[in-house]
């Protein structure tokens, strides 16, 4: 058991360029999630994926980001049009989806829109 | 839906000292509760969870809370701070379906 991976750590983009993470959960959990981190803020909610299916988004989901988990495996997360407020740490996480398990995170990926 | 309040941004205590986080959590369902600490640069880590029986939580590096439904609260206490507990600690709530929603945080800073 590696833990939940993210990869890349870090990006840095130009405004208006697309961007894609991925993350690899625990082998076995079939829940995953999407957060949203920024300096001095808790995690917000994006998204989150019961095996293949994406079961709820939040508001704050743009239409400029898009999330797929293809075979309830690994995850993506895109931005299109990149803007310097989507600059934040993007955090994964995993669950075996039994009712009151904890979330596993993953260590991120810090994007940076210049 | 749930949602989760942390009275407190930040909170300075000495080393040694009690240290007492305020969470207090709004669900329509009996919630499952969660503590997290994130040291810098690094993902969010189990501190500890309450879901059903003993209100009473303990977890890692000698932090406990306790579940209190009249108060709705879930606060995180230490009875002696040391050093390496400086960290942001996050509360969470979750429902049955795990739903998992965090609140804004609270950086603890350790005083020598």
């Amino acid at each position: 058991d590696t833990g939940v991976s993210q990869d890349p750590r870090h990006k840095i983009t130009k405004r208006g360029q697309n961007v894609t993470f991925r993350c690899d959960p625990i082998s076995e959990h079939n829940r995953l999630y999407w957060y949203r981190q920024t300096l001095g803020q808790g995690p917000e909610f994006l998204t989150y994926f019961q095996n293949e299916a994406q079961l709820e988004k939040s508001r704050l989901l743009s239409d400029r980001f898009s999330a797929e988990r293809p075979k309830g495996s690994f995850s993506t997360l895109e931005i299109q049009r990149t803007e310097q407020g989507d600059s934040a740490m993007y955090l994964c996480a995993s669950s075996p989806g039994r009712k009151g398990t904890e979330a596993f995170f993953g260590q991120g990926t810090r994007l940076t829109v210049v | 839906a749930q949602s989760v309040t942390q009275l407190g941004s930040h909170v300075s205590v000495s080393e040694g000292a009690l240290v007492l986080l305020r969470c207090n959590y709004s669900s329509s369902v009996p919630p499952y509760l969660f503590w997290y600490v994130q040291y810098p640069n690094q993902g969010l880590q189990l501190l500890l969870k309450y879901t059903t029986g003993a209100t009473l939580v303990k977890g890692i590096n000698g932090f406990e809370a306790e579940f209190k439904k009249s108060e709705t609260s879930f606060h995180l206490t230490k009875p002696s701070a040391h050093m390496s507990d400086a960290a942001e600690y996050f509360c969470a709530v979750s429902d049955p379906d795990n739903d998992m929603r965090f609140g804004a945080g609270t950086r603890l800073t350790v005083k020598p």
